[in-house]
């Protein structure tokens, strides 16, 4: 069954300190990647996204991610973080059709 | 950018009652839209998608008939909950897909309480 892992259920880390969410997939065939971010009390909003092509994509607010296919990996990373990071990050993927499979999601805390 | 919206963000209901869910795409057309279910601290379970036109296509374990969905246009879907029950209680989330880009936009989420 294709399913999505995320390593961290929470993260908690100060301004200006770097951010690495772990997210893994599991799924034979080719597949589109994803995350996306839910500010509190915000609807979900589309970080960035890998169809195909250069592996490191880079997204909105400074936000990146790598696409391993050997590891079935797709981490985000962003060099600095600002307490505006707060919010849930969810890692997603998509295979044959149009149907997303989410990963449990993500909370980071970051402090001022 | 494309905007999705839902209505209501909020809904209370008594056991036994039934409760529509609107999701609409306010700028763009959505031959196909999803329904999502959150559960507190956890993430987003596919329920069912809806496309336009023709009989919604549910996950495993989700009951049709006790949520219904009708897409009848190509902007708006809806979710009925028959004869809630406080475990339904949860956050409903919709998502509509932009057909030239195939990027799905969500809506801001209803969360429901059975009562």
């Amino acid at each position: 069954a294709q399913s999505v892992s995320q390593h961290n259920h929470h993260v908690i880390l100060s301004e200006a300190a770097s951010l690495e969410l772990g997210c893994n997939y599991s799924y034979g065939g080719t597949v589109n990647l994803f995350w996306y971010v839910q500010y509190p009390g915000q609807h979900l909003q589309l970080l960035l996204k890998y169809f195909s092509g250069d592996p490191l994509v880079k997204g909105i607010k400074g936000f990146e991610a790598e696409f391993i296919k050997s590891k079935f990996s797709f981490n985000l990373r962003k060099p600095s973080v600002q307490w505006s990071d707060t919010a849930e990050y969810f890692c997603a993927f998509k295979a044959a059709g149009n149907k997303l499979t989410f990963g449990g999601g993500t909370r980071v805390l970051v402090k001022p | 950018g494309a905007v999705v919206s839902q209505h209501p963000s909020r809904v209370i209901c008594k056991s036994g009652t039934s409760v529509k869910i609107e999701c609409r795409s306010l700028d763009f057309q959505a031959t196909t839209m999803f329904w999502y279910r959150q559960f507190p601290k956890q993430s987003l379970m596919l329920m069912a998608t809806s496309n336009e036109g023709s009989k919604a296509t549910y996950e495993q374990g989700v009951e049709k008939d006790k949520f219904l969905i009708n897409h009848a246009s190509l902007t708006l879907s809806t979710l009925t909950v028959t004869s809630a029950h406080p475990e339904d209680s949860s956050f409903y989330i919709c998502s509509a897909t932009l057909t030239a880009t195939l990027e799905q936009y969500f809506g801001p989420g209803t969360r429901l309480t059975v009562t």
